[in-house]
């Protein structure tokens, strides 16, 4: 089965820097990437996706890039703000009914 | 409705009871997910029900835990006999379709197991 390790488990940036995490993933199949955003007692909430057939997304200040071959993808946060402060999932699936497999979160702490 | 909705949002039982947790898809939704999430820990998969597709269990720690879907639309996820090991926040997820189609997660129901 898939198997996601994400990467670091703790991030600290000062406001206004950038933030990266990323995650390798272990099925040459799976073709969808999705990020998500988990704030303190609250729902995961996806923030940004991206699916194999591109290698870059950008949403604003969220851009999430694709490295087929090597088998990874990483959230990039731009300008970060406090509200960026949260747990950040990674997730890797194939598509077409299949469990989803999330990475071990990171804790994104934006310090003033 | 307009979210995923799960009941109840804590439960507190006595070890060696039994529980259910229930969660309310969005209308319409086809896939429905089951995941534990322990204190501060990631995403931990339990089930996966698909339509009317047999549901992949491959999830489900122990014979103690089982989850059924009736009508294609609410799930109980049950847990017998329950330990305090159970202890964790369980979330429902459901999406329109199976992946890639965006996930929409519940409140969770926050279990602790004394």
């Amino acid at each position: 089965g898939e198997n996601v390790e994400q990467h670091p488990s703790t991030l600290s940036v000062q406001e206004g820097d950038s933030a990266v995490i990323k995650c390798t993933y272990s099925d040459s199949a799976s073709n969808y990437f999705p990020w998500y955003k988990q704030e303190l007692g609250k729902r995961p909430q996806l923030i940004i996706d991206i699916r194999s057939n591109v290698g870059e997304k950008k949403d604003q200040r969220i851009a999430v890039t694709l490295n087929k071959t090597a088998k990874h993808f990483s959230l990039h946060i731009t300008e970060t703000q406090p509200e960026d402060s949260a747990v950040h999932f990674c997730e890797a699936s194939r598509g077409g009914g299949n469990k989803l497999t999330f990475g071990t979160g990171t804790q994104l702490k934006v310090e003033l | 409705g307009a979210g995923v909705s799960q009941s109840p949002s804590n439960k507190v039982t006595e070890k060696g009871k039994d529980v259910e947790l229930r969660c309310d898809p969005i209308s319409g939704h086809t896939a429905l997910y089951w995941y534990r999430q322990s204190l501060g820990q990631g995403l931990e998969f339990l089930i996966y029900f698909q339509g009317n597709s047999a549901p992949d269990k491959s999830g489900l720690p122990s014979d103690r835990f089982s989850a059924e879907r009736t009508g294609g639309s609410v799930s109980t996820l049950t847990i017998q006999r329950t330990q305090q090991e159970d202890s964790a926040v369980y979330l429902c997820a459901s999406s329109l379709g199976p992946t890639p189609d965006t996930i929409y997660f519940g409140e969770g129901s926050w279990l602790t197991v004394v």
